[in-house]
This record gives structure tokens, C-alpha cells and sequence, in this order.
């Protein structure tokens, strides 16, 4: 059975500092793994999705790497904000088309 | 982009009513959609899989005569909790996957339930 995990599970960073957060898979067999912003009391949007077969995305300041083989990403945030603060999530699709498997979050805390 | 709606945003029932929650693809065909439940400072948890003109899939230890899942057609599913107890209170959120040759998954906004 497919488990995600997400270290840490809060983070609180002055505002300019780089980060990275982490998450681990059990099963290496994925199709494709998935990182979520959500605010509180919100619905999920989505940063970036890593197909099985790349090793990384980038979308502005954040960059996302993929070591499928031992089941590990990292979602990397650069010069961090405080409208960065939010709850970030990992979900790995384990075949196309199937419910995503979540990780419980990092909940990151930036400080002006 | 694919945009996937919910209704209601929120809710408050009394124990033992039902409520019926909508999940709506808005400008795509979507022969599956799954539903998600999240508790407080819990990650989202799949409890049903709906395939439109189906029954649909639930997960072990979902209760499927509790959790009622209705796929009528390609762009709506309902979950109806029926005989709500203040232990459902929590946020429901649904996904749909595009019925196209994209695969990715596009999430509702999410429906908080309270039922006291």
C-alpha cells in the first residue's frame, strides 16, 4: 500500500530564505507525483506535476525534483515570502487516471 | 484551465439530517470524479471513486449506504451524507479527471460540512 510522507510537518523561515521541503514515497512505481498549495480553510492549487519519467519542474520561484528510485521528491522554494505561508502538500498518482495518495503536509510559516 | 466547482462552499446541518454536496466539471466532460475527506490538520483521504452511469467504488471503511455518490451525467457528481452525525463534520473535496487525452486531476474548492 502506497504512503506518502512529508517532512517536516511545520516550518517557520524569515522572509528571503531559500527552503526545501520534503516528501517520501513507499512505493517507487508511480505515475506521477503531484505538489499542492492549500490555504487554510481552503481548496488545493496545484504548483507542479512531475511525470514519472522527469527529474524535476520549475514554475517561477519553486522547483520540484523526482528521484523515483528511492521514492523521494523535494519541492525547493526560493527567496521565500511571507504570501508563501500556506500548507504544502505531496500526491503521488500510482496509474494514470487514479485517486492521488497525499502526504499530511508541510505547513510553512514565512515572517516579514 | 479546467475549472471544477462545488456547491455548497459550506454547510451546517443538525444531527440525523442529510446533505447533499455537488461536484460539478464546468467546462469538460469527466467520466470519473473522486471524492476526498479531510479532517483538521489531516491530509486528504479518498473515500469513493464515481464513474458517471456507474456505481460508484468506495474505499475500506467508508460507509457506502452512508455516503451516498451519484454520477449522472459528465459533469455532475453528488455525495449525499445521509443521517449526518457531528463525526462527518469535516472538509469534502472533489476531484475530477478530464475526459480527454489529459489525465491530470482538477480539485473542487472543497465543502465544509458541520453538523452539530
Amino acid at each position: 500500500k502506497q504512503e506518502v510522507t512529508q517532512i517536516p510537518a511545520a516550518l517557520s523561515v524569515p522572509e528571503g530564505e531559500n527552503l526545501v521541503l520534503n516528501c517520501s514515497f513507499t512505493d517507487s512505481a508511480i505515475y506521477n507525483l503531484q505538489w499542492f498549495r492549500q490555504d487554510p480553510g481552503k481548496g488545493l492549487t496545484s504548483l507542479l506535476l512531475i511525470q514519472s519519467s522527469q527529474r524535476e519542474q520549475t514554475s517561477g520561484r519553486l522547483n520540484a525534483s523526482l528521484d523515483k528510485s528511492s521514492g523521494r521528491s523535494t519541492l525547493y522554494i526560493a527567496a521565500s515570502q511571507p504570501g508563501d505561508s500556506a500548507t504544502y502538500l505531496c500526491a503521488v498518482a500510482n496509474q494514470a487516471g487514479t485517486a492521488l495518495i497525499f502526504g499530511k503536509g508541510t505547513t510553512l510559516s514565512v515572517s516579514s | 484551465g479546467a475549472v471544477v466547482s462545488q456547491h455548497p462552499s459550506w454547510v451546517i446541518c443538525k444531527s440525523g439530517t442529510s446533505v447533499k454536496i455537488e461536484c460539478r466539471s464546468l467546462d469538460f466532460q469527466a467520466t470519473t470524479m473522486f471524492w476526498y475527506r479531510q479532517f483538521p490538520k489531516q491530509s486528504l483521504m479518498l473515500m469513493a471513486t464515481s464513474n458517471e452511469g456507474s456505481k460508484a467504488t468506495y474505499e475500506q471503511g467508508v460507509e457506502k449506504d452512508k455516503f451516498l455518490i451519484n454520477h449522472a451525467s459528465l459533469t455532475l457528481s453528488t455525495l449525499t451524507v445521509t443521517s449526518a452525525h457531528p463525526e462527518d463534520s469535516s472538509f469534502y473535496i472533489c476531484s475530477a479527471r478530464d475526459l480527454g487525452e489529459r489525465i491530470e486531476q482538477y480539485f473542487g474548492p472543497g465543502t465544509r460540512l458541520t453538523v452539530t
